[in-house]
This record gives structure tokens, sequence and C-alpha cells, in this order.
């Protein structure tokens, strides 16, 4: 059970636009806490993807948005494209468990 | 370019110890936390453990009786020890720097398989 909540997938058409929830809780996006998300395609390594709830590392496209509000957040992925499938995990701080916590990740899948 | 490589014995019997080097190229160890995140088959992300310049340590309270981390400023590495293990410590190991600002992850070293079977 994680502390974040996702749902296990979404999916979309290539073009369309998904979004992503990650519910929180007082402890830590209602803490403040910043979301932030990471791509995670098999065999390689996470890819900071949104840092500090909406801002993209260099390199990431700005088809990728994030945002939060209260205890829950979203990414946002618009013009849909295959290589955009993979999976997604939501992150942050929280106060209660003095340490970051992962959500349980959604596999984005490109019909 | 900011590079993490880790390197540990990829089979351990039960009740052994899990053992994991990263070694950070590219910048200095100072200013960051240096943490341990792993994923169990068919399983989410979890947070093991982190370690900054100074030695100060921050734990997953779930595996914190078992779970040591150390740093080598000398060397530019920071390791990972777990003691104990079972087969739910069965996973794919990850290194990665945390940003002291935010809390993000910003970078990651490669995964690293680990299984534990009799």
């Amino acid at each position: 059970q994680s502390v974040l909540t996702q749902p296990p997938s979404v999916s979309g058409a290539p073009g369309q636009r998904v979004t992503i929830s990650c519910t929180g809780s007082s402890s830590n996006f209602g803490a403040g806490y910043d979301v932030h998300w990471y791509q995670h395609l098999p065999g390689t390594a996470p890819k900071l993807l949104i840092y500090g709830n909406n801002n993209r590392p260099s390199g990431v496209p700005d088809r990728f948005s994030g945002s939060k509000s209260g205890t829950s957040a979203s990414l946002a992925v618009t013009g849909l494209q295959a290589e955009d499938e993979a999976d997604y995990y939501c992150q942050s701080y929280d106060s209660r468990l003095s340490g970051s916590v992962f959500g349980g990740g959604t596999k984005l899948t490109v019909l | 370019q900011v590079q993490l490589k880790q390197w540990g014995a990829g089979k351990l019997k039960p009740s052994e110890t899990l053992s994991l080097t990263c070694a950070v190229y590219g910048r200095t160890l100072s200013g960051y936390y240096y943490s341990w995140i792993r994923q169990p088959p068919g399983k989410g992300l979890e947070w093991i453990g982190e370690i900054n310049h100074s030695g100060n340590t921050n734990y997953n309270p779930s595996l914190k009786s078992r779970v040591t981390t150390s740093i080598d400023m000398t060397k530019n590495h920071f390791s990972l020890r777990l003691t104990s293990v079972t087969a739910a410590d069965t996973a794919v190991y990850y290194c990665a720097i945390r940003s002291p600002v935010g809390y993000s992850f910003d970078y990651w070293g490669q995964e690293t398989l680990v299984t534990v079977s009799s």
C-alpha cells in the first residue's frame, strides 16, 4: 500500500491528452511538500520528468506538465506519442515517515 | 555531466547481507543527499534510505533496523548494507542523488538486480 495513490493504468490514442492523478495526504502534499514525477522504461533507470510540482528539467518536452492542489497532484501528457508508453511515478516527502514516498506507479499505454 | 555507477553482489542467500556501492562522477559529494531506492518484481518504487556528506542519515521506518548507509568522500562513493535479507528483499536496486531543496531525485544509477534465494 503506497503512501501516494495513483491509478494502475491509463491509456490514450496518439495525439490525445491524458492525465495521471496522484493523491496524498496532510503529511505530504497537504504539508506543502512538492510533488515530482518520473518516467520509467523497463530496464532503465527512472528519469526525472517534473520537479517542484510543475518544472521540467532540461530536455523534457513541454508536452509534459504537472500541477498540485491541496492533497492532490496530476501529470498531464499532451500530443501522446508511442515513445511515451512507460510507467510513471509520483514522489514527495512525508513528514510522518520522515522520508521520501512514491506512488504505486501508473502504466501509460498508447493505443 | 553527473553519472552514477553502482555495483554489488547480485545473488544472496537468506540471512546474508546485501552490499551495494555507488560511485558519483561529475560532481563532489557535498550538498546533496545520496539515496537508495528499490523496486521489487511487479511492484512500485520504494525509498530505502539516504546519507549526506556530513554523515546524516534517514531511513525508511520499515527497513530501519536492517539498513546502514555510508559515504566515502575521498572516493566519491556511497554504500548500502541491508542485513538479514529474505526473499522479500529481491528487487532491482538503484542509487540516486536527491536534491536538498524539494526532495526530487535528480540523478539515478543503472539498475542492479539482487535476488535472494536459497
